[in-house]
């Protein structure tokens, strides 16, 4: 199966930086199989970003995604407060699908 | 917009089936994907596997010889059965519309599932 790690493991940063969270795969990824999640306390994971750089509905533009192959980012351009969360990077490409240990970004 | 509800015992004892229903509505479920993902401490989100429109399954090799996924399409439901558990089966349970090569965008609530005697 295909391992994804996330790095860092934890992110503290302030409201209005920018965000950088990478996911590294063990084995070449296509891109129309990539995404990334946000999971908030007690909710289930929000579907941020498909196909490696797509956004899903109603996800704001101040996230990006971009990458190819084994290296994949995650970028938020200005925090805002209800982006402090952990995030999930996930290939949905070869079986078993397969999501990272996670991201938490939290206020410093 | 579509919703998906996950329903079953919360508490089911070693070595006895874990079995989950998950309740789709705002569209059929005679379409897409339909898959089964759990999350625990210990190993985070973990895909268990799917059933397509079709009624083709694909499941998690370590799990395959313990789960089993079917639909009704009659009622929109479909469902999770995880056979032996252990007290390593302990995590929430999650129904999403979606499967390989194609993202999950619906997911429901979550269910805790916990194995214990």
């Amino acid at each position: 199966e295909i391992v994804l790690t996330q790095s860092p493991g934890t992110l503290s940063l302030s409201p209005g930086e920018r965000a950088t969270l990478s996911c590294r795969a063990s084995e070449i990824i296509s891109i129309n199989y990539f995404a990334w999640f946000q999971q908030k306390p007690g909710q289930a994971p929000r579907l941020l970003i498909y196909g490696s750089a797509g956004r899903a509905t109603g996800v704001p533009d101040r996230f990006s995604g971009s990458g190819s192959e084994t290296d994949f980012t995650l970028t938020i351009s200005r925090l805002e407060t209800e982006d402090f969360a952990v995030y999930y990077c996930h290939q949905y490409g070869s079986s078993p699908a397969t999501f990272g240990q996670g991201t938490r970004v939290e206020i410093k | 917009q579509v919703q998906l509800q996950e329903s079953g015992p919360g508490l089911v004892k070693p070595s006895e089936t874990l079995s989950l229903t998950c309740t789709v509505s705002g569209g059929s479920i005679s379409s897409f994907y339909w898959s089964w993902i759990r999350q625990s401490p210990r190993k985070g989100l973990e895909w268990i596997g799917y059933i397509s429109y079709g009624g083709n399954t694909d499941y998690n090799p370590s799990l395959k010889s313990r789960v089993l996924i079917s639909v009704d399409s009659s009622k929109n439901q479909y469902y999770l059965n995880l056979s032996s558990v252990t007290a390593a089966d302990t995590a929430v349970y999650y129904c999403a519309r979606g499967g390989v090569g194609v993202p999950p965008p619906y997911w429901g609530q979550g269910a805790l599932v916990t194995v214990s005697s």
